[in-house]
């Protein structure tokens, strides 16, 4: 089976400019997670959603940064406009939430490492 | 917030050698995800635990928690070079009144782990 899916691998970009990062969850998952990755910070969880809605979103940085998830099967990250302190890595991940579960263990893709000169 | 330690920040070790890394929270884990990261790749999912004194093992990997919930110790017997990589530990942030969770992931900052044919 395909695991998460996340495109580009690599961007490198120019300070201003507009970026957008890709997900494809795996099939069957009804959650989808965006973290950034620092050396500084470490791991961070962005956004989630679940079924398609935004669920909390008080991880996203700034105004800058918006999320989408127009269907199951495909999410975006878009940074606009973008700046050198955006350069991470980007991860995409994807769980199957069974209502009242207590927990479901979430997948990661392989990320996208942004670079904004 | 819930905080999560992990010691030590790095590790070398010659092969066949046994190792432990641990995770300290500053909360009580109700779930707690062990991920193995290797540079430039998404992390791969090893173990999540759940239960106050519960064990997993995979191969040569062993990962336990703590009876109180709040301490997780990841276990490796007869290192290999296929063992080195970055290892998080990631918790359930919070709790819903439905006892269900967030599923919202706080993670350590990683161990890194070096083994020496």
């Amino acid at each position: 089976d395909a695991g998460v899916i996340q495109s580009p691998r690599h961007e490198v970009t120019e300070m201003g400019q507009e970026v957008t990062l890709r997900c494809k969850p795996i099939s069957g998952h009804n959650s989808l997670f965006w973290y950034r990755q620092t050396m500084m910070r470490g791991l961070e969880l962005l956004i989630y959603f679940n079924n398609n809605v935004p669920i909390d979103d008080s991880g996203m940085p700034e105004d800058r940064f918006s999320a989408k998830m127009p269907n199951a099967s495909f999410s975006t990250l878009k940074i606009q406009p973008s700046e050198p302190r955006d350069s991470a890595v980007y991860f995409c991940a994807s769980s199957f939430r069974i209502l009242g579960k207590y927990t479901d263990t979430q997948y990661f893709g392989p990320g996208t490492r942004l670079t904004v000169l | 917030s819930q905080e999560l330690e992990q010691s030590p920040q790095s590790l070398i070790v010659q092969e066949g050698k046994n190792l432990t890394i641990n995770c300290t929270s500053s909360k009580t884990l109700y779930g707690l995800y062990w991920y193995k990261q290797k540079y430039g790749e998404g992390l791969i999912f090893l173990m999540m635990l759940q239960k106050g004194g519960e064990e997993k093992s995979h191969e040569k990997i062993t990962a336990k928690l703590d009876e109180k919930k709040q301490q997780s110790s990841l276990h490796i017997t007869a290192s290999q070079p296929s063992h080195a990589g970055i290892y998080l530990c990631g918790a359930d942030k919070k709790q819903n009144a439905g006892g269900t969770s967030y599923g919202k992931l706080t993670f350590g900052q990683g161990t890194i782990l070096t083994v020496h044919p």
